[in-house]
């Protein structure tokens, strides 16, 4: 089956630019989410879709973080404007039911640099 | 919010050698996570467990509920097993929000 995809892999920009990811994953799965990974650290979520709706923001800068998640299916992750400390990978992973009951599966990631 | 503790951080061993990696968490849970990242790579899963003892090759993976406790065993390590590995936890949710908290990752070397 085909795996989660994310684009682009990479992405310089300036402060205060504005930036977006995409999240496709796998077909299916009821679940999606979007974690920032900063160098040397894990993983910290920024939300959770179930289907097309926000299950859990609460972590996500919401003055400048924004996600949808259109039709239940693929998704996009916005930043506007970008500060020096959002340079970090985001992830994007996908579970079929849940991580509490089905694994994850995530994608490569996005690389972001903020100059 | 869950804390999650994995031991040791860093870790080289010789090829062949039993490798046990531990993780302990704070707060129950519906699900332990392990994960896999090679440098430069994605993550990968290796397993899910709410209870009991999975197997997949070499890998085992342990999980003690009332002692809120995992392990990570790999038998007859490789150098391709030379990664990060990383525990996650997802939480008790009545309103569905099960987002992971990770650990803080051990690196594997296997020396060949």
């Amino acid at each position: 089956e085909a795996g989660v995809a994310q684009s682009p892999r990479y992405k310089i920009i300036e402060k205060r630019q504005s930036v977006a990811f995409w999240c496709n994953p796998i077909s299916g799965h009821a679940t999606l989410y979007w974690y920032q990974q900063i160098l040397g650290q894990g993983p910290k979520l920024l939300i959770q879709f179930q289907n097309n709706g926000v299950v859990d923001d609460s972590q996500l800068p919401k003055d400048r973080f924004s996600a949808e998640r259109l039709k239940g299916v693929d998704s996009t992750l916005k930043i506007q404007p970008a500060k020096l400390e959002d340079s970090a990978v985001y992830l994007c992973a996908s579970s079929l039911y849940g991580l509490g009951a089905t694994e994850a599966f995530f994608g490569q990631g996005t690389r972001l640099t903020v100059v | 919010k869950n804390e999650v503790e994995q031991s040791p951080q860093n870790l080289t061993a010789q090829e062949g050698e039993f490798i046990t990696i531990n993780c302990s968490y704070s707060v129950g849970i519906s699900a332990l996570h392990w994960l896999q990242q090679h440098p430069g790579g994605g993550i990968v899963s290796l397993f899910m467990l709410s209870s009991g003892k999975k197997k997949h090759g070499r890998l085992i993976a342990t999980i003690n509920i009332q002692e809120k406790h995992s392990s990570l065993h790999i038998t007859a390590s490789h150098p391709r097993d030379s990664a990060v590995y990383i525990c996650a936890v997802a939480p008790y949710s009545g309103g569905g929000a099960d987002g992971l908290t990770f650990g803080k990752g051990t690196h594997l070397i296997i020396q060949p």
